[in-house]
């Protein structure tokens, strides 16, 4: 499975647009890229995912470069609630695996 | 909304003692996985299950587990005799069979505390 990184950690103001950077040099043409969250210990949540396309759903938007090689996970109104550990994900096989994901703090 | 359940919340067990974790998945999924957290560390797969068999294990999902189904809707984690180390967050996750389409849903997970 390719290799992601993230940044560490971020801070974002509640209401305000949540932009989560993921770089995938080594992904290849049949990986998928998935964002899962995870707040305070319960189970990762499913967030969206994408191959080419741009996509969005209720949750969030996810933009994928033209050349695959990076994307951004936007939270367009980011509420107190969206405070999780994002992880981004690429994979074509069957188990997830997790890194160390970004720490996000919405702040009021 | 269907969701993954397990049982119990939490779990505390003396060091050597048979665990058994259950898990509830969506109903018309049909692979199923095991996924553990040791606190403050990365979310990593243990074991995924289709067909009533494994299909891929960790190098963590030793002997000492075993996953069944025993009756067509739980999907249960034994853990036989039980290490310090063992102690975790355990989540279950299913998903339906969609193609090329992965997306897992978890459970809230069972805390195990082992003493």
């Amino acid at each position: 499975d390719a290799k992601t990184t993230q940044p560490t950690s971020m801070d974002c103001a509640e209401g305000r647009a949540a932009n989560l950077p993921c770089n995938h040099s080594t992904i290849s043409g049949n990986e998928y890229v998935y964002w899962y969250r995870q707040i305070h210990s319960q189970g990762p949540q499913y967030i969206i995912h994408g191959l080419k396309n741009n996509e969005t759903n209720e949750m969030a938007s996810l933009i994928i470069t033209e050349d695959r090689k990076s994307s951004t996970l936007i939270l367009p109104h980011a509420t107190l609630r969206d405070t999780a550990v994002y992880y981004c994900i690429v994979f074509n096989d069957y188990k997830l695996s997790f890194g160390a994901g970004t720490t996000v703090t919405v702040r009021a | 909304e269907p969701e993954v359940t397990q049982t119990p919340s939490h779990q505390v067990t003396q060091m050597g003692q048979e665990v058994i974790l259950r898990c509830v998945p969506i109903s018309n999924h049909l692979y199923f996985y095991w996924y553990r957290q040791i606190l403050g560390q990365k979310v990593e797969f243990l074991v995924s299950f289709y067909n009533n068999e494994i299909s891929e294990k960790s190098e963590i999902f030793d002997d000492q587990f075993s996953v069944e189904r025993p009756d067509g809707s739980n999907f249960t984690l034994k853990i036989r005799s039980t290490k310090l180390e063992d102690s975790a967050m355990y989540f279950c996750a299913s998903r339906r069979l969609a193609g090329l389409i992965y997306e897992q849903y978890f459970g809230p997970g069972t805390r195990l505390t082992v003493t």
